[in-house]
């Protein structure tokens, strides 16, 4: 079974550009999560998607941050325009999202995002 | 959400078993423990998870206190690819995000 993609690997950009990171999960996850990870510390959640409507986007700081998951499927996070502070790895996960059971999450390698 | 504390580090001797504490006192009733664990640059992977009874996987083993108000994950056999960080996790059902604190990063000895 083909695990959670994510690409890049690795993005070097300049404070205030754009730039959109992409994932795809394991085929048939309902659920997918962005989470941000910042040096020395855990995952913390951004946004959450069931199929393609969007859970829970608390965390996301929307005035710079955007996500979308058309088609139920693939995702794409995007920062508009980054900040010193965004500067850290993007990590995409999915689970079949079976509510009341104890479905594991399953994580891409992440996107290490450096803002100079 | 419901938190655990965990020791920032642990060391271990390879080959020999190592034991990952990890308290959550305010547990509640339907609180799933996970564990799950991150190598040096990938993202976490799923360890193994438990309610109230002791489980075994191939990777570890849980041991949750009758109280449930901490738990224990043993590794039996460190080996050096073990090296990572182990979050401890509370979760009440499976389709919500997971709430990670540092964690303990275990390092193993050759």
């Amino acid at each position: 079974e083909a695990g959670v993609a994510q690409s890049p690997r690795y993005k070097i950009i300049e404070k205030r550009q754009s730039v959109a990171f992409w994932c795809n999960p394991i085929s048939g996850h309902a659920t997918l999560y962005w989470y941000q990870q910042i040096l020395g510390q855990g995952p913390k959640l951004l946004i959450q998607f069931q199929n393609n409507g969007v859970v829970d986007d608390s965390q996301l700081p929307k005035d710079r941050f955007s996500a979308e998951r058309l088609k139920g499927v693939d995702s794409t996070l995007k920062i508009q325009p980054a900040k010193l502070e965004d500067s850290a790895v993007y990590l995409c996960a999915s689970s079949l999202a079976s509510w009341g059971s104890t479905d594991t999450q399953y994580f891409g390698p992440g996107t290490r995002l450096t803002v100079l | 959400d419901a938190k655990t504390t965990q020791p920032n580090s642990m060391e271990s001797n390879e080959e020999e078993p190592v034991h990952l504490p990890c308290n959550h006192s305010t547990i509640s009733g339907t609180d799933y423990i996970h564990w799950y664990r991150q190598l040096p640059s990938q993202g976490p992977e799923y360890v193994i998870h438990g309610l109230t009874s002791n489980v075994n996987n191939r990777m570890a083993s849980l041991a949750i206190a009758e109280d449930r108000k901490s738990s224990t994950l043993i590794l039996h056999r460190a080996t050096l690819r073990d090296a990572a960080v182990y979050y401890c996790i509370l979760s009440y059902s499976g389709n919500t995000p997971l709430v990670f604190g540092k964690g303990t990063r275990l390092s193993v000895i050759a």
